[in-house]
């Protein structure tokens, strides 16, 4: 069975913290996504990866970072925490397709952040 | 960009009536894909539907990519479909693995 787990459900850090959102995918997937969601602007991409270190900005990078070091492995990087990153990220995964049935995400349970 | 955008935004049904979700979006996609978020936030798969129909249970879906509509039904409703139900869609092209865009929701309260 398809699975995708986050190191928290839920996390609380204050302001300027350091903070690293892990994931973890066991179906051996090349691609892994980074997406958040606030309410009234739905999911936005922040960054993916399609290989071993390799990354692509989103549509919302500024802020973070991220690391793959390890196939199936891809860590979120809040470099100096602020109250506007409070929200939930959602990491996701797919195999690396030409744009068939391949290519469907499968997302993990999410992670709650509040910067206090 | 590829704008994805999903009606009704709210939807509140007594238990056992039916629904239909719609979803537009503004170019041809490669993926489609419907989802279910439960209470909790996680999103469920429902259904990966470029084009064509499937259906799974209670649950079925149409996408006519030529007109670029999606559409996903919802027979004989119950309380556990309550949630919010997202439309997303993706392209690929070249060596490009590209990521869903996903439309705002519709969300669905399903009454006892």
């Amino acid at each position: 069975d398809v699975k995708v787990t986050q190191s928290s459900r839920y996390l609380v850090k204050r302001t300027g913290e350091k903070v690293f959102l892990e994931c973890v995918q066991d179906m051996d997937h090349e691609n892994m996504f980074w997406y958040r969601q606030d309410p009234g602007l739905g999911l936005r991409l922040i960054y993916f990866s399609y290989d071993v270190k390799m990354k692509e900005k989103g549509d919302i990078p500024e802020g973070y970072s991220v690391s793959r070091e390890k196939k199936e492995r891809f860590s979120l990087i809040l470099e100096s925490a602020s109250t506007n990153q409070t929200s939930m990220y959602l990491c996701a995964s797919s195999t690396f397709g030409a744009g068939g049935p391949e290519n469907e995400q499968f997302f993990g349970p999410g992670t709650r952040l509040t910067v206090l | 960009g590829i704008q994805v955008e999903q009606s009704p935004p709210d939807l509140i049904l007594q238990e056992g009536a039916n629904s239909t979700l719609r979803c537009n979006f503004s170019d041809s996609v490669n993926n489609l894909q419907w989802f279910h978020q439960n209470p909790w936030g996680q999103l469920i798969n429902l259904f990966y539907i470029p084009s064509g129909t499937k259906q799974n249970g209670r649950l079925s879906a149409t996408t006519v990519a030529t007109e670029r509509y999606s559409l996903l039904y919802i027979s004989s409703s119950q309380t556990t479909d309550s949630g919010v139900y997202f439309c997303a869609v993706g392209r690929y092209y070249g060596g490009s693995q590209g990521n869903l865009i996903f439309g705002k929701g519709t969300k669905l309260s399903v009454k006892p």
